[in-house]
């Protein structure tokens, strides 16, 4: 399996809703990320887990909460957001190889909607 | 940290012309440049990406180049192909430290 998948693929959700955002892989990466990309924007990173532990917090708003729980999946938990918070939400693996850099590969992403 | 600009924002083409994109990087730690290719609502893609240790990487219709010095790098499409029609973001990233920053992307219309 060569591929990250995302699930749903479309949210809508009031601001006082939680929900979470899941991502999967079967590559056997060590490395996961969640970026947030807005329209006609690149991808902005937001977090990184490295060997199920999170390594980059890209000064995140609390309202998103990411969580590892093996090394295959990787979740964003949402809470509280605000409408500006609307885009599309990428996940993103790669492996995990001392002193080298490695590419990513990127799911599908879910578009979240805030109302 | 990293800052990564592109040029040009939208770059039209007819059929069978090349298109050329480039970027420029200011962290000199930076030693890995990928280009992803994004089609409308779908993932970024890899299509092509360079370590510093080489000046210039080919791939068939695609090629990208990178200067250390001057600190650029660029995409080139040769031949291009209405289903080029795209946009195509570079990134750049420092060995060990697995943050890729994108430069603002490259809209690609390919005219038949």
């Amino acid at each position: 399996d060569t591929e990250v998948t995302q699930t749903p693929k479309h949210l809508v959700m009031g601001m006082t809703n939680k929900k979470s955002l899941k991502c999967e892989q079967h590559m056997g990466h060590r490395a996961m990320y969640w970026y947030k990309q807005k329209a006609k924007k690149p991808p902005e990173l937001m977090f990184v887990y490295s060997y199920e532990k999170l390594s980059i917090n890209e000064s995140v708003p609390s309202r998103f909460s990411p969580e590892c729980p093996n090394s295959s999946l990787l979740n964003l938990h949402l809470h509280a957001l605000q409408p500006e918070d609307s885009a599309l939400y990428l996940c993103a693996s790669s492996q995990e190889l001392t002193g080298g850099y490695n590419e990513q590969f990127f799911g599908p992403g879910t578009r979240l909607t805030v109302l | 940290g990293e800052n990564v600009e592109q040029h040009p924002s939208t770059l039209s083409v007819q059929e069978g012309d090349s298109a050329v994109i480039k970027c420029t990087y200011s962290d000199s730690a930076s030693n890995y440049f990928p280009w992803y290719k994004q089609e409308l609502g779908k993932r970024p893609q890899l299509i092509i990406d360079i370590r510093s240790n080489v000046g210039e990487k080919k791939d068939q219709r695609i090629a990208v180049t990178l200067n250390k010095t001057a600190k650029h790098f660029s995409l080139h499409i040769t031949e291009t192909q209405p289903e080029d029609s795209a946009v195509y973001f570079c990134a750049a990233a420092s060995s060990g430290f697995q943050k890729l920053v994108f430069g603002t992307g490259t809209r690609l219309l390919v005219s038949p």
